[in-house]
C-alpha cells in the first residue's frame, strides 16, 4: 500500500540549532503539504506545494523556516534557529490530482520536534 | 472567526452507541468535507470525504453535509472503545489550502 514517507520520526534539537526535516508523497500525487500540530490542536498548514510550486506559505515564518520540492516529488522542510515554540508534531501530507479541486490527502507518520 | 468549528469535548459514549460527531465551517464556497481519526500521538487517518449534500454511507461511518448551514457530521454506529481518538473535520474550495478544526475527542466505554 503507497505511503507517506516522512523522517526522522523523532528529533530532539537543542534551541538556536538548525533542523531538517524530510518527506517523500505518494507517487504521483501533485499536491504535497506541510502541517505542524501542536498537542490539543488541530493541524496548521505551514506550506502547500502543487508539483514544485509554492501555491501557500502565508502561515510560514519566514524568518526561519524554508521549505523546497525542487523535483516536484520529495520535499524538505527545514528551521533555523529552532526554538522552544517550534516543539510540535510537522505532518506531511500529499494528494492526487483532480480538475478543479484538490482530493483527499493521506498523512505521513510525522516527524516529533523537542527543541530543548 | 474560526473557519472550520468543532466542539473539542470529549464525547462519551457506551459501547454500541451512535456517536455524532458536528463541524461547521465559514466559507460558504467550501466544496471537499473530510473526517480524519488521531489516534494520540499518531498522525491523522482519513476516514471519509463528502462533496455533495446529503449523506454518504461507509461501514459503520455516515458523513452528513448541508451546505445551506454550512454543517457537516460525522456518525459512527455500533461504536466500539477501538473507536476511542480525536476526529478532526477539514475542509477546502478548489485548490485552496485544507483546513482542519481542532478536533472532537470521542471517549468509547466498554
Amino acid at each position: 500500500e503507497a505511503e507517506v514517507a516522512q523522517s526522522p520520526r523523532y528529533k530532539i534539537t537543542e534551541k538556536s540549532q538548525a533542523v531538517a526535516f524530510w518527506c517523500d508523497p505518494i507517487s504521483g500525487h501533485a499536491t504535497l503539504y506541510w502541517y505542524r500540530q501542536i498537542l490539543g490542536q488541530g493541524p496548521e498548514l505551514l506550506v502547500q506545494f502543487q508539483d514544485e510550486s509554492v501555491v501557500d506559505d502565508s502561515q510560514l515564518p519566514k524568518d526561519r523556516f524554508s521549505a523546497e520540492r525542487l523535483k516536484g516529488v520529495d520535499s524538505t522542510l527545514k528551521i533555523q534557529p529552532a526554538e522552544l515554540g517550534d516543539s510540535a508534531m510537522y505532518l506531511c501530507a500529499s494528494s492526487p490530482r483532480k480538475t478543479g479541486m484538490n482530493t483527499e490527502a493521506f498523512f505521513g507518520q510525522g516527524t516529533r520536534l523537542t527543541v530543548v | 472567526q474560526k473557519e472550520v468549528e468543532q466542539n473539542s469535548g470529549p464525547l462519551s459514549v457506551p459501547e454500541g452507541a451512535i456517536a455524532s460527531l458536528n463541524c461547521t465551517y465559514s466559507d460558504r464556497g467550501s466544496q471537499s468535507f473530510f473526517w480524519y481519526r488521531q489516534y494520540s500521538g499518531k498522525s491523522p487517518e482519513l476516514i471519509m470525504f463528502i462533496y455533495s449534500n446529503g449523506d454518504k454511507e461507509d461501514g459503520r461511518f455516515t458523513a452528513q453535509l448541508n451546505k445551506a448551514s454550512q454543517y457537516v457530521s460525522l456518525l459512527i454506529r455500533d461504536s466500539q472503545p477501538s473507536d476511542s481518538a480525536t476526529y478532526l473535520c477539514a475542509v477546502n474550495r478548489g485548490y485552496s489550502t485544507l483546513t482542519f478544526g481542532k478536533g472532537t475527542m470521542l471517549l468509547v466505554s466498554p
